[in-house]
């Protein structure tokens, strides 16, 4: 059964801080790792990982996957208010698109002003 | 981009009725559509994947006779809850993916039902 972790649970860090949120999975037919931000309706997405070792940088925000030892980070530089969420990962299961996504537990984000 | 259009966003019904909610997609066409369940501070969890003009495949463990899909359309989805509990409030969020082989799946904003 594919399987997708996530830590912390919980994180509460001051503005300006860094953050790093971590998510390792196990998966047949690995295909990619997605990343949302889910504040207080659906999730909105930030990044699709496919291949080990290239970031992927949107602003403050970047993700990286290791497909060797099956886990992906992502970064938050500098973080502000906003960026208080919830950070769901997840992985395809089917072997067509992106269908059938199984989501990890998701990190709840605090930013404190 | 691709947009996900969901309604309606918020539903308050009596134990014991129906409620339809329904998935559009807005700017692309969706032969596939996927509904999600989220109780409070947990994840999201796939019920069921919605299929154009077929029957839905539902995950295990959920109630086909219950969670009525229907996907008559390229663009449209509708998730209906029926003889509604209230152990079936939570927020149903569906989702589709648009722009073609390998896109991220798009979301819309979510239903939060709640049943007394």
């Amino acid at each position: 059964e594919d399987k997708v972790v996530q830590s912390p649970l919980s994180l509460v860090v001051h503005e300006g801080d860094t953050v790093t949120l971590n998510c390792s999975y196990e998966v047949t037919n690995f295909r990619s790792l997605l990343w949302y931000k889910q504040e207080k309706k659906a999730p909105t997405f930030l990044f699709m990982l496919t291949s080990s070792g290239i970031e992927k940088k949107s602003g403050r925000l970047s993700s990286i996957l290791d497909k060797k030892e099956l886990f992906s980070i992502l970064n938050i530089t500098a973080t502000q208010t906003g960026d208080s969420a919830i950070y769901l990962c997840a992985v395809p299961r089917s072997n067509f698109g992106n269908e059938k996504l199984t989501f990890g537990t998701g990190t709840r984000l605090t930013i404190i002003p | 981009g691709a947009v996900v259009s969901q309604h309606p966003s918020r539903v308050i019904c009596k134990s014991g009725t129906s409620v339809k909610i329904e998935c559009r997609s807005l700017d692309f066409q969706a032969t596939t559509m996927f509904w999600y369940r989220q109780f409070p501070k947990q994840s999201l969890m796939l019920m069921a994947t919605s299929n154009e003009g077929s029957k839905a495949t539902y995950e295990q463990g959920v109630e086909k006779d219950k969670f009525l899909i229907n996907h008559a359309s390229l663009t449209l989805s509708t998730l209906t809850v029926t003889s509604a509990h209230p152990e079936d409030s939570s927020f149903y969020i569906c989702s589709a993916e648009g722009g073609g082989f390998g896109s991220p799946l798009h979301f819309g904003n979510g239903t939060r039902l709640t049943v007394t």
